[in-house]
């Protein structure tokens, strides 16, 4: 149990793109999904948190307008970044918590490379 | 300012032996505690975690120890087996808030 999914797995864009990345858990309801980034060998960094139905909540440095979250459902969530560039290149993580717990369960990642 | 170390980017240990990853956090409000594993270009797997109202938590060849007054949990894997060739992440979480903060990560190497 306790399965979260992210697609695509991988992707490779132009400058100036967006690019949308999904985040679906697959056997429970996600109340609260959590989108996270990790540079290469550095740790992982909260960019904001979701609830289904309401706005996200960014962390400080994130920009909301650069990096959209929509969570319309109890099982999807989903970021979109914006007009990317080089720098946002980067490995995003989803997770969600739900279910009989609260501990944060993980996708499998998105590595993000902008050309 | 990171609120969460681990001090050891990397550890190997010989197959077999006890794998011992440390933890040091500074904020005195978090009250909860997990270790995740992570291979590359994956997701984190959670693995273990412990509440401050517990010094230890034991889960096959996985425990985690907590000592609260100096800040410092470790988990501890006996015996070691190459699949537990990853890195590892220790999160830290206040009480009722779900946030997770994460340290930078220790990739342990089981040596066969």
């Amino acid at each position: 149990g306790a399965v979260v999914s992210q697609h695509p797995s991988r992707v490779i864009c132009k400058s100036g793109t967006s690019v949308k990345i999904e985040c679906r858990s697959l056997d429970f309801q996600a109340t609260t999904m959590f989108w996270y980034r990790q540079f290469p060998k550095q740790s992982l960094m909260l960019m904001a948190t979701s609830n289904e139905g309401s706005k996200a909540t960014y962390e400080q440095g994130v920009e909301k307008d650069k990096f959209l979250i929509n969570h319309a459902s109890l099982t999807l969530s989903t970021l979109t970044v914006t007009s990317a560039h080089p720098e946002d290149s980067s490995f995003y993580i989803c997770s969600a918590t739900g279910g009989r717990t609260d501990t944060q369960y993980f996708g499998p990642g998105t590595r993000l490379t902008v050309l | 300012d990171q609120q969460v170390k681990q001090n050891s980017p990397s550890l190997s240990v010989q197959e077999g032996r006890i794998s011992i990853l440390n933890c040091d956090y500074t904020n005195s409000m978090f009250d909860y505690f997990l270790w995740y594993k992570k291979y590359p270009a994956e997701g984190p797997t959670f693995l273990i975690s412990i509440s401050s109202i517990k010094d230890k938590n034991e889960d096959g060849r996985f425990t985690v120890f907590l000592n609260k007054s100096a800040k410092h949990l470790s988990l501890h894997i006996v015996p070691s087996q190459p699949g537990d060739s990853a890195v590892y992440f220790c999160a830290a979480r206040i009480f009722g808030n779900e946030k997770l903060t994460f340290g930078t990560g220790t990739r342990l190497t089981i040596i066969p």
